[in-house]
């Protein structure tokens, strides 16, 4: 079975609201990451959390970790409709230098 | 700088013929991986390349499935037999040893096998 698994599964919301993503794993790791694919093309890395971090930004990204629960968020603020895409969590497990992909929450941005 | 080149970009094929995909990954990369990502799923892995070795095959049937990368550059993944559970994207992806910056990925082929 994949490492990952997010939550929801889709999300609709109205352009400007934020996104919120969750990820939930299961074993220990050394870095979490965010892709985003857009329909029918590949994914594009947007962050990576290494495991001793709890937060990290990067423009309208927000990403915490939660190692003790071994669990992600991926918050996208302010969102556009270009923002409209799958996004999937990573792990990198501790041991491995691949990463196992969870089931991707299917993001709507209605502008 | 170039991303990941793959092709084709699209391939239908009957069960049971063999298929043949095509990876350039990033100059200078040494890690080269191979997914699988069918329809409403997460890509899985299917074999990981560093320079021209092996280092992960553990997801790949290799009763039909193939792949090598000679002098540590392209890749080739093979399908021979092809089965109707085969219809998936392949993705290619690239990064250096040292994964930090994460992953680059090619747009990948979609096959069809009817």
């Amino acid at each position: 079975s994949q490492q990952g698994e997010e939550d929801p599964q889709a999300l609709s919301i109205q352009e400007g609201e934020n996104a919120t993503m969750n990820c939930s794993y299961k074993t220990s790791i050394n870095n979490l990451q965010w892709y985003r694919q857009n329909s029918g093309r590949g994914l594009v890395h947007l962050i990576l959390i290494r495991s001793n971090e709890r937060e990290k930004h990067s423009g309208r990204l927000r990403v915490t970790l939660d190692t003790s629960k071994k669990s992600s968020s991926l918050l996208i603020t302010a969102s556009r409709a270009a923002d409209t895409a799958s996004y999937f969590c990573a792990t990198e497990q501790t041991g491995a230098n691949n990463l196992f992909f969870g089931t991707g929450t299917r993001l709507t941005v209605i502008p | 700088e170039a991303g990941v080149a793959q092709s084709p970009r699209y391939k239908i094929i009957e069960k049971r013929q063999s298929v043949a995909f095509w990876c350039n990954p990033i100059s200078g990369h040494a890690t080269l991986y191979w997914y699988q990502q069918i329809l409403g799923q997460g890509p899985k892995l299917l074999i990981q390349f560093q320079n021209n070795g092996v280092v992960d095959d553990s997801q790949l049937p290799k009763d039909r499935f193939s792949a090598e990368r000679l002098k540590g550059v392209d890749s080739t993944l093979k399908i021979q037999p092809a089965k109707l559970e085969d219809s998936a994207v392949y993705l290619c992806a690239s990064s250096l040893v040292d994964t930090q910056y994460g992953y680059t990925f090619g747009s990948g082929t979609r096959l069809t096998v009817v």
